[in-house]
């Protein structure tokens, strides 16, 4: 089955910063997506990507489809953004979804 | 309200004693998944379904039984449950259709077999 990278494991920012966290994908991937874990365990499906741009709010993700990566950026950092992102997708050969390991993030006050 | 709904929220329960996690979805969606999470491994794939009487294995699919007789329901069935088996699982649904478009999480399971 496919193989999923995240980077960086973990982050540690001040409020107001911006970062970058990249997924990488052994294979081609469908129904890419990404996800955030908020402290209390709650998962929340950020964005639906399998393919192009998209933004929402301070959120923006961007997946390149043929060189098997996905980006997520979020701007002006808040304390509310930490927790764990996790990028996922299904692979070719079937319906299941795989996870990637995930991010780790701390926005500090 | 669109929800994915799990019970119990939490378990604590001994080696081989026969439970079950219910979920269920409100939202009508075809495809229904079960995933557990354990530290540093991330969230893995138990089982899926496609639809009605349809299901298939996931990445970690030994020690489950699942079962989908009716649309909304997708309860994870632990027959003889072992230590390994302690783990945070969550049930997940997706829109109409049977690829695993945008997926909605319920709350989550804590279960610890002892």
């Amino acid at each position: 089955g496919i193989q999923v990278e995240q980077s960086p494991p973990d982050l540690i920012l001040q409020e107001g910063a911006n970062s970058t966290l990249r997924c990488n994908f052994s294979d081609s991937v469908n129904n890419l997506q990404w996800f955030h874990q908020n402290p209390w365990g709650q998962l929340i499906n950020l964005f639906y990507i399998p393919s192009g741009t998209k933004q929402n709010g301070r959120l923006s993700a961007t997946t390149v489809a043929t060189e098997r990566y996905s980006l997520l950026y979020i701007s002006s950092s808040q304390t509310t953004d930490s927790g764990v992102y996790f990028c996922a997708g299904v692979d070719n050969y079937g319906q299941n979804f795989v996870f990637g390991p995930g991010t780790r993030l701390s926005v500090l006050p | 309200e669109a929800q994915v709904t799990q019970n119990p929220r939490y378990l604590i329960t001994v080696t081989g004693k026969k439970l079950t996690v219910t979920c269920s979805q409100n939202m009508n969606h075809e495809y229904m998944s079960w995933y557990r999470q354990d530290p540093g491994l991330g969230l893995r794939q138990i089982y899926y379904s496609m639809n009605v009487e349809v299901t298939d294995k996931g990445d970690v699919p030994e020690g489950y039984k699942v079962s989908r007789k009716e649309k909304r329901n997708f309860p994870l069935i632990l027959e003889s449950p072992s230590p390994n088996q302690t783990s945070l699982y969550f049930c997940a649904s997706s829109f109409p259709g049977s690829r695993p478009d945008t997926q909605y999480f319920g709350p989550g399971t804590r279960l610890t077999v002892l």
